[in-house]
């Protein structure tokens, strides 16, 4: 099946430092999504992109929906310990069918305070 | 607001033993899906559903088999349990129609096959 190019696989930072991750698919999607996956618990939103081009901000979350409509990446700022976890892009299309959402690989967050 | 429940959390099972397992959401959606998550992979999407009494297959559904008789509901199960089906599982809803309807996932069951 289509899977999501997401890099890096994982990051090891410290506190206050920026962190930028990114996903990349051969195939275009309708809407891109950005989750977040804490141990134990299932993936939450953060950032839903619906417009190619689209940059959106969620606190200190930046995402944009590359022009192209295939690729788009997750910026984090002056991160902090409650950032670590995974994080997941997701393409998502829709039609009569369900909205299908195709997954990345994830990126797994360290933060060392 | 609970969202998305699955229950149970945890099992562990026996091969060849089977089992259910449950996702309800109160929010009223239409479409339904089930995931698996393995380590180092994203989720993979089992089977799913968009609306009471429909299913479809995602992209990897063998040994695997659901119901939705109700709309609330949506039902995972497993005939003859596989060691290779050890995984977490997350059941996800999402409401009907195109854009901005994001899914929404519950906390995940974490099944074991020994």
């Amino acid at each position: 099946g289509q899977q999501l190019n997401q890099s890096p696989q994982s990051m090891f930072i410290q506190e206050g430092e920026d962190v930028s991750m990114n996903c990349t698919s051969s195939s275009i999607f309708n809407t891109w999504l950005w989750y977040k996956q804490d141990p134990g618990e299932g993936p939450v939103l953060l950032i839903a992109l619906y417009k190619a081009g689209e940059l959106t901000s969620n606190g200190r979350l930046t995402a944009q929906f590359g022009i192209t409509r295939k690729d788009s990446f997750l910026n984090i700022s002056a991160s902090i310990p409650s950032d670590v976890g995974i994080y997941f892009c997701a393409g998502q299309l829709y039609n009569n069918a369900g909205n299908m959402l195709t997954f990345g690989g994830g990126t797994r967050l360290m933060v060392k305070p | 607001n609970a969202g998305v429940t699955q229950t149970p959390k945890f099992r562990v099972l026996k091969t060849g033993q089977s089992m259910t397992l449950l996702c309800a959401q109160d929010m009223n959606h239409e479409y339904m899906y089930w995931y698996r998550q393995d380590p180092g992979m994203g989720l993979r999407l089992i089977h799913y559903s968009v609306g009471e009494g429909t299913t479809a297959k995602g992209e990897v559904p063998d040994g695997y088999n659901v119901s939705r008789l109700k709309k609330q509901n949506f039902l995972l199960g497993l005939e003859s349990a596989a060691p290779s089906q050890t995984s977490v599982y997350f059941c996800a809803s999402s409401p009907r129609g195109q854009g901005n309807q994001p899914q929404h996932f519950g906390d995940g069951t974490r099944l074991s096959i020994l």
